[in-house]
């Protein structure tokens, strides 16, 4: 299957720990985009990148996130100092700049700080 | 800023029913509009696209949706539902690749 993916799945942590999370594209998608999903709600945009830049950020996104690409393919979203808040679904998507705008997402981190 | 509204967030029907799923956009310049549907245990997938032309797209398992300009407004449907539909539905709509999705609509179908 060469769907996009994300690692882990799960995670629970204590507020105040550091958190990273991994996403793997489909191979030949140049645009990745990170989202995050609460319970009764829609996806809500954080940040995406083309290749290895990262062109837009959500004013969600705090200072205690930080996301990279560092070679264009998978890419990494670290959360820091977790808080209650922070917790809910992180979803990945990528996507082809051939094809306007279809997005492909994986299947999601549910994070959870106690 | 762009909005998303999906006025029906919980939907229960009989199998054969027919199906209409409002969505409304508050952006008035060239938007590209999706519908994405969560079936349960599965991610997201997209059901539906409009980017030009013919404003009543067709997409996969029947489902069909009518760009109506005038109203911002992009509504889904499908004229006889499965049980195998039971899923959540987003309405999105894109603007310079900053995609916005409605809170979803939950749809249950009875057998």
């Amino acid at each position: 299957d060469t769907g996009v993916s994300q690692n882990p799945r799960h995670k629970i942590t204590k507020r105040g720990q550091n958190v990273t999370f991994r996403c793997d594209p489909i191979s030949e998608h140049n645009r990745l985009y990170w989202y995050r999903q609460t319970l009764g709600q829609g996806p809500e945009f954080l940040t995406y990148f083309q290749n290895e830049a990262q062109l837009e950020k959500s004013r969600l996104l705090s200072d205690r996130f930080s996301a990279e690409r560092p070679k264009g393919s998978f890419s990494t979203l670290e959360i820091q100092r977790t808080e209650q808040g922070d917790s809910a679904m992180y979803l990945c998507a990528s996507s082809s700049d051939r094809v306007v705008e279809t997005q492909y997402f994986g299947p999601g981190t549910r994070l959870l700080v106690l | 800023a762009q909005s998303v509204s999906q006025h029906n967030h919980h939907v229960i029907l009989s199998e054969a029913a027919s199906l209409e799923l409002g969505c409304n956009y508050s952006y008035g310049g060239t938007v590209n509009l999706f519908w994405y549907v969560q079936y349960p245990g599965q991610h997201l997938q997209l059901l539906l696209k409009y980017f030009s032309g013919d404003p009543l797209v067709k997409g996969i398992k029947g489902f069909e949706a009518e760009f109506i300009k005038s109203k911002f407004s992009f509504n889904l449907r499908k004229p006889s539902v499965q049980w195998s539909d039971t899923a959540e539905y987003f309405c999105a709509v894109d603007e310079s690749y900053i995609p916005t999705f409605g809170r979803g609509t939950s749809l249950i179908v009875h057998p």
